[in-house]
């Protein structure tokens, strides 16, 4: 069965400490790997990964896929009252040729202490 | 930019009563989701559409039911209500290309079965 899993489940961290993020998955068929940041509605798109080993970054947050571990990484350093939220990962399968069909994890529910 | 329009944001539903969750995006997207979201638990796919007149079930279709007659609008549709179905849901969409992708959300229906 296809799955993806992020640790830790939450984390509580002073403005100003850098964070790491993980997500690891288990998927046939890989396509993509999607990091989103989820505060009090919708999810928000922050990373599409589909190669390894090349970093994507905006501002302080940066993340990473390693296809061979299968697992990806969401760094934040800096951080802000603002970062606290759930992360989420989820993971694009290819399933037959049907598309979009993302496997997410559970998240990463980040506080930042000011 | 409207995106992806979900109505209700706010419900609370009779055990045993009936709703239409309402989801239309103006993206000319191919693809649309349903999915809901439960406290610590993640994303969960309900139902998703490849295009219009066509549709599938997700991990969770128990209870629900979709039908997709446009490009723009993909209704859940909940017959009997319960309140196991207790939970935020989120529309989404995405482009039909030929790789990876990338899903735009709704800003969620809060719904409570009592």
């Amino acid at each position: 069965e296809d799955k993806v899993v992020q640790s830790p489940l939450s984390l509580v961290v002073h403005e100003g400490d850098t964070v790491t993020l993980n997500c690891s998955y288990e998927v046939t068929n890989f396509r993509s790997l999607l990091w989103y940041k989820q505060e009090k509605k919708a999810p928000t798109f922050l990373f599409m990964l589909t190669s390894s080993g090349i970093e994507k970054k905006s501002g302080r947050l940066s993340s990473i896929l390693d296809k061979k571990e299968l697992f990806s990484i969401l760094n934040i350093t800096a951080t802000q009252t603002g970062d606290s939220a759930i992360y989420l990962c989820a993971v694009d399968p290819l399933y037959g040729g049907s598309q979009g069909n993302l496997i997410f994890g559970k998240g990463t529910k980040l506080s930042v202490k000011p | 930019n409207a995106g992806v329009t979900q109505t209700p944001k706010f419900r609370i539903l009779k055990i045993g009563q009936s709703m239409t969750l309402q989801c239309t995006q103006d993206m000319n997207h191919n693809y649309m989701y349903w999915y809901r979201q439960d406290p610590g638990m993640g994303l969960k796919l309900i139902y998703y559409s490849v295009g219009a007149g066509i549709t599938d079930k997700g991990e969770v279709p128990n209870g629900y039911n979709v039908s997709r007659s446009t490009t723009e609008d993909f209704p859940l549709r909940l017959e009997l209500a319960a309140p196991s179905q207790t939970s935020v849901y989120f529309c989404a969409s995405s482009e039909a290309t030929g790789w990876a992708t990338e899903a735009f959300f709704g800003q969620g229906t809060r719904l409570t079965v009592v």
